[in-house]
C-alpha cells in the first residue's frame, strides 16, 4: 500500500481566512513533505519533515504553517495567504532505503486552493 | 543543487506505438535514486519507475522501461505500446530525500 491522503481536495479562501490542509500516511515512513505547483510546472519544494521534527524549510513565508504531530500525519495551516499562493499543494512521505538515506517519495492527489 | 533537464517539452505519439523521452542531469556524487513520475490531469503524482545509480540494469516496470546511462547523466524514459491513458505530464527526478525535478515533458496519445 503506497496510499498518502490529503483533505480536502478543493478549498476557497479569503485573504483573511484561517485554514489547514491535512495529510496522512499509513505506510511507516518517516519522512513526509509539503510541495507547491503551479500549473505545467514541476513541484517546488516547501517543508520537510524528518522523524516529526522540522528538518527543511525552503524559505517559505511565515503565512504558511507547517505542523506533525506524529508519524503518520503531516498538517500545513494557512493565514492571510495571497492570490498567488493558489496553487496544487502535494504531500509526500518517504522510506528510508538501505543506505540509509530516504528513497522513493510517494505522492498524496493533492490540495487545489484558490485565494481570493 | 542538481540539475534536471527535459529538453522535450511536449511528445505526441501514436496509439500502441513507443515514445522515448529524454533526461539528463548533473551531479558529482556516485550513489543516487532516479525517477520518472506521471502526472495526468487529475494532477495525481504518481511514480512510473526507479533507477538506483549502482544498478548497472536498466529497470522496467510492464509497458515503461528505462535507459541509464550513468557517465552520460542520462536516464531517458521509453514508453511502449502506448495507450490513451498514458497521456500525461512526465517529470524525471533525480535524488531521494530532497528531489530535483526537470521541467517536464508532456505527452499526448492519438487514437
Amino acid at each position: 500500500d503506497t496510499e498518502v491522503t490529503q483533505t480536502p481536495k478543493h478549498l476557497v479562501m479569503g485573504m483573511t481566512n484561517k485554514k489547514s490542509l491535512k495529510c496522512e500516511q499509513h505506510m511507516g515512513h518517516r519522512a513526509m513533505y509539503w510541495y507547491k505547483q503551479k500549473a505545467k510546472k514541476p513541484p517546488e519544494l516547501m517543508f520537510v519533515y524528518s522523524y516529526e521534527k522540522l528538518s527543511i524549510n525552503e524559505s517559505v513565508p511565515s503565512r504558511f504553517s507547517p505542523e506533525c504531530p506524529n508519524s503518520s500525519l503531516l498538517n500545513l495551516h494557512l493565514h492571510a495567504l495571497q492570490p498567488e499562493d493558489s496553487a496544487l499543494y502535494l504531500c509526500a512521505s518517504s522510506q528510508r532505503g538501505r543506505s540509509g538515506r530516504e528513497e522513493t517519495q510517494y505522492f498524496g492527489p493533492g490540495t487545489r486552493l484558490l485565494v481570493l | 543543487a542538481q540539475t534536471v533537464t527535459q529538453s522535450q517539452p511536449e511528445m505526441s505519439v501514436q496509439e500502441a506505438e513507443t515514445v522515448t523521452l529524454s533526461c539528463t542531469y548533473d551531479t558529482s556524487e556516485s550513489d543516487y535514486y532516479l525517477f520518472w513520475y506521471k502526472q495526468p490531469p487529475s494532477r495525481q503524482m504518481i511514480l512510473v519507475i526507479r533507477q538506483e545509480a549502482y544498478k548497472q540494469q536498466n529497470a522496467t516496470e510492464n509497458r515503461f522501461s528505462v535507459n541509464f546511462q550513468k557517465a552520460a547523466k542520462s536516464f531517458s524514459l521509453k514508453i511502449s505500446d502506448s495507450q490513451l491513458g498514458d497521456a500525461a505530464m512526465y517529470f524525471c527526478a533525480y535524488g531521494g530525500y530532497k528531489l530535483s525535478f526537470g521541467a517536464g515533458t508532456t505527452v499526448t496519445v492519438r487514437a
